[in-house]
Parts: structure tokens; sequence; C-alpha cells
């Protein structure tokens, strides 16, 4: 089956570094990769839509300076987190669907848990 | 916009059965899944509405009903590695590629 790979895995750095987190489709394109952000015991937030060579389209209330998408690839999306601050510690997910019907599950990397001292 | 309500935590034992209900307004729907997420972990694809009805996969079944905005995942011979949150996710009708999640439901499954 289709999978999403995401690295790393864990973060931990100093106030004001930036940090770069990568996701990967390892047996499908994808045209279209999700970033999202999940704070303990709540659910996942969709941050931004990650579009193969155009810019990302980012939801609400997200910083498009803070978080810096790159889709360079039909395999391969980055989030960097610029000059983190503590506030920005979370869980942070990527996801993809593959091509096809409407019906195919969007399928998640494994997180990267950033924490920021 | 979009919302979803899920109760928030949900307790059953071994071997029995549990739905775990899902309202949602969206503006343009135009299908309901359900993720499974352990703790620490990513969420893992369940099932899929697109339709009215129920969808079986397994032991995991799920139910739609797009007059009524909700939809049920009914997980039955509850297991003990059941114990996780799941979370239903509304895809809208103008990009269905987008997903949207609740707020999820933890299952609690006891011996």
């Amino acid at each position: 089956g289709a999978v999403v790979s995401q690295h790393p895995s864990r973060v931990i750095c100093k106030s004001g570094t930036s940090v770069k987190i990568e996701c990967r489709s390892l047996d499908f394109q994808a045209t279209t990769m999700f970033w999202y952000r999940q704070f303990p015991k709540q659910s996942l937030m969709l941050m931004a839509t990650s579009n193969e060579g155009s810019k990302a389209t980012y939801e609400q209330g997200v910083e498009k300076d803070k978080f810096l998408i790159n889709h360079a690839s039909l395999t391969l999306s980055t989030l960097t987190v610029t000059s983190a601050h503590p506030e920005d510690s979370s869980f942070y997910i990527c996801s993809a669907r593959g091509r096809g019907y409407s019906n195919q599950p969007q399928h998640f990397g494994d997180g990267t848990r950033l924490s920021i001292l | 916009g979009q919302s979803l309500e899920q109760p928030s935590e949900v307790t059953a034992v071994e071997g029995a059965i549990v739905q775990i209900n899902c309202t949602y307004q969206t503006s343009g729907f135009y299908g309901l899944s359900w993720y499974q997420q352990h703790d620490g972990g990513a969420p893992t694809f369940l099932s899929y509405n697109a339709l009215d009805g129920l969808e079986e996969t397994g032991r995991f079944s799920s139910f739609l009903s797009r007059s009524d905005s909700y939809g049920y995942l009914l997980l039955q011979e509850l297991q003990m590695k059941d114990s996780a949150s799941y979370f239903c996710a509304v895809s809208g009708l103008y990009n269905f590629n987008k997903f949207y999640f609740g707020s999820g439901t933890k299952l609690n499954v006891k011996p």
C-alpha cells in the first residue's frame, strides 16, 4: 500500500532555531500533500496544502512566513518552522493522497515531535 | 467553514460493540472518513463513506446519512488493542483532497 515517510521523527532544539521537516511519498506520486499540527490530546489541525510546483495554500490563522512549505517534486514536500519558539512545540504530521478515485484515503507520515526549549 | 462533533471519550469492555458518532456541518460535503490514532502515533485510515449507507471492513463498519449530516463508526468484538483515539474527518465538495478532522473520541477498552 501507499507509504508516506516523514523525517525526522523527533527534534529538540533551542529557541530561535529553524527546523526543516521532510515528507516523502515512497511508492506513489503526490501532487498535493498536507501539513497538520496536533497538540496533546487534541485534534489534527490542517495548516496548509502543499502543491507541487506552486505556492502552498495556508489555512486561516497560519503564518506563511513562519511555516515555509516547499513542494519541490512529486514525492517530496518540506515544512520549515522558522525561528521556532516554545509555543511552536507540537506534533507535526504530513499526509498525501495517491492519484485515482476520490475514495482514496490520505496516508499519513509517522509525524515529527518538535520540542523547542 | 467546517465543524465536527464527536464524543470525547467512550469506555467499553473487551468483546463488546461500540458506536462512535460524528455530526458535521460543512459548506459543501464530499465524504466522511474515519481514522484511528494510538498515543504518540500517526493516524491510520479505517473507513470512508461518500454515499449513504453502511460500509463494512472486518470488525469495523462506518455509516453515513448525508441528509442528517451524521455518521458513525461501529467497532465489533472489541479488543484491547482497539484502545485509541478515533477521528472523523470531512472532505469538501470543492476540494475532496482536503480533510478537516473532528476533535476525536478516546476509546478505552477494558478487560
